[in-house]
């Protein structure tokens, strides 16, 4: 079975101040990819990032950050320096090989940043 | 930039009823998705669709649920006869090849449907 686990339901941090987003994966695919999607209060879904399980190299784009980690099943997503902006839920998301068209989002994680 | 554009964007119901939501993808794309986010839950994978047939589905989608891809350029998704608990924003997306193929999907805005 496939699932995605955010333990972090509501996240709340004061502006400029770094926060990591966790995200745990299950899957016995040794082939599947990772995303994650941000759904600002507007409601439409922000693709991120995409990320396949045999490329473990850390990524950066801007202020954004992912910490894949195989040994842990984790691929976590950090915001640096936080803007208001990026107040909105976001959802780490799975897609295995025996059923790539399936995507399983977790729950996702409400992030709110105070101005 | 191209876009997924969903149609409409709320719409309201009455039980019983059948009702369907339209997207329009990316034109080039090839592979067409709908997935379900009941309010405050997480995005539920429902089905996909290639080459004019579902290639995926899940346990929810059942005999209620239809798509359709009717000409060159929308794709449906049909409710037969609506419950209350289809009450969800309702997601198209798109890609240009599968999500093994190393691309990503893009979501429309959604189309939020209320069951009364």
């Amino acid at each position: 079975a496939q699932k995605v686990t955010q333990a972090q339901t509501e996240i709340s941090v004061v502006e400029k101040e770094d926060v990591t987003l966790d995200c745990v994966y299950e899957t016995r695919d040794t082939t599947y990819y990772l995303f994650w999607y941000k759904q600002p209060p507007s409601g439409e879904l922000v693709f991120l990032i995409r990320r396949n399980s045999f490329d473990e190299q850390n990524e950066i784009s801007g202020r954004y950050s992912w910490n894949f980690q195989k040994s842990t099943s984790s691929f976590n997503f950090t915001i640096t320096a936080s803007q208001v902006v990026d107040s909105a839920v976001y959802f780490c998301a799975l897609s295995a090989e025996t059923s790539y068209d399936k995507v399983i989002f977790g729950p996702g994680t409400s992030l709110s940043v105070i101005p | 930039e191209p876009e997924v554009t969903q149609t409409p964007s709320h719409q309201v119901t009455q039980m019983g009823q059948e009702v369907i939501l339209r997207c329009v993808p990316i034109s080039n794309h090839l592979y067409f998705y709908w997935y379900r986010q009941i309010l405050g839950q997480k995005v539920e994978f429902l089905v996909s669709f290639y080459n004019n047939e579902i290639s995926e589905k899940s346990e929810i989608f059942d005999d209620q649920f239809s798509v359709e891809r009717p000409d060159g350029s929308n794709f449906t998704l049909k409710i037969r006869s609506t419950k209350l608990e289809d009450s969800a924003m309702y997601f198209c997306a798109s890609s240009e090849r599968s999500y093994q193929g190393n691309t990503e999907a893009f979501f429309g805005q959604g189309t939020r449907l209320t069951v009364v």
